[in-house]
């Protein structure tokens, strides 16, 4: 079986400080690990994943996540928040059982930007 | 990767009534995915949907409620049945390339 928490369902940062978007995971099998944003009324887009190669995954808009099994963590970070940044961010699972289809989605973190 | 079109992109229905969601995909893909997002909640996987075959449901959605089609590799269509005001979420379709998964726009259902 699969998990993922995501620890604080709401973040606030001041624009120009860094963002810190927690993510634990529980999985029986090597994990493929993804964040994903969701923009007001908006569809979800891929920002970053990890499937088993570096473990420090840098993807759009200055983000990146650094997979660490010993913590069973996948936290997002990004050295400098932008207004634009306001959203809501998912954490997904997929473990490799059964070709790894399923995911598992976290609850979110909305993220809050202020000037 | 893979764009997905899905439509409508919202809609208001009476209860008693049925809604079919489509999704069309630029590419062939072998699996697609339905989610259901409740508001101010996360996504829940309705079912999968490979071709050819039937649909595999989750656990607390059925068949009868949710049918969903799959006629080729790049369609498919949930259909929401008899709906209630429970019923009223954000339904969103996704496509499997590789090891990446792409994500329609989502459909708005306000059920009344």
């Amino acid at each position: 079986a699969q998990s993922v928490t995501q620890l604080d369902s709401h973040v606030s940062v001041s624009e120009g400080t860094p963002v810190l978007l927690r993510c634990n995971y529980s999985s029986s099998y090597s994990p493929s690990l993804f964040w994903y944003v969701q923009h007001p009324n908006k569809g979800l887009q891929l920002l970053l994943k990890y499937t088993s190669a570096a473990t420090l995954v840098k993807g759009i808009n200055g983000f990146e996540a650094e997979f660490k099994k010993s913590e069973t963590s996948f936290h997002l970070t990004k050295p400098s928040a932008h207004m634009s940044d306001a959203a809501e961010y998912f954490c997904v699972v997929s473990d490799s059982a059964g070709g790894g289809n399923k995911l598992t989605f976290g609850t979110g973190t909305q993220l809050k930007v202020e000037l | 990767s893979a764009v997905i079109s899905q439509k409508p992109s919202r809609d208001i229905c009476q209860r008693g009534t049925s809604l079919t969601i489509q999704c069309q995909v630029d590419s062939q893909v072998t699996m697609m995915f339905w989610y259901r997002q409740q508001p101010g909640q996360s996504l829940t996987l309705i079912a999968t949907a490979n071709q050819g075959s039937e649909a595999t449901y989750e656990s607390g959605f059925v068949i009868d409620k949710f049918p969903i089609s799959r006629p080729n590799l790049t369609f498919s269509t949930l259909t929401v049945s008899n709906m209630s005001p429970e019923d009223s979420s954000i339904y969103l379709c996704s496509a499997r390339q590789g090891h990446g998964y792409t994500f329609g726009s989502g459909t708005r259902l306000t059920v009344v």
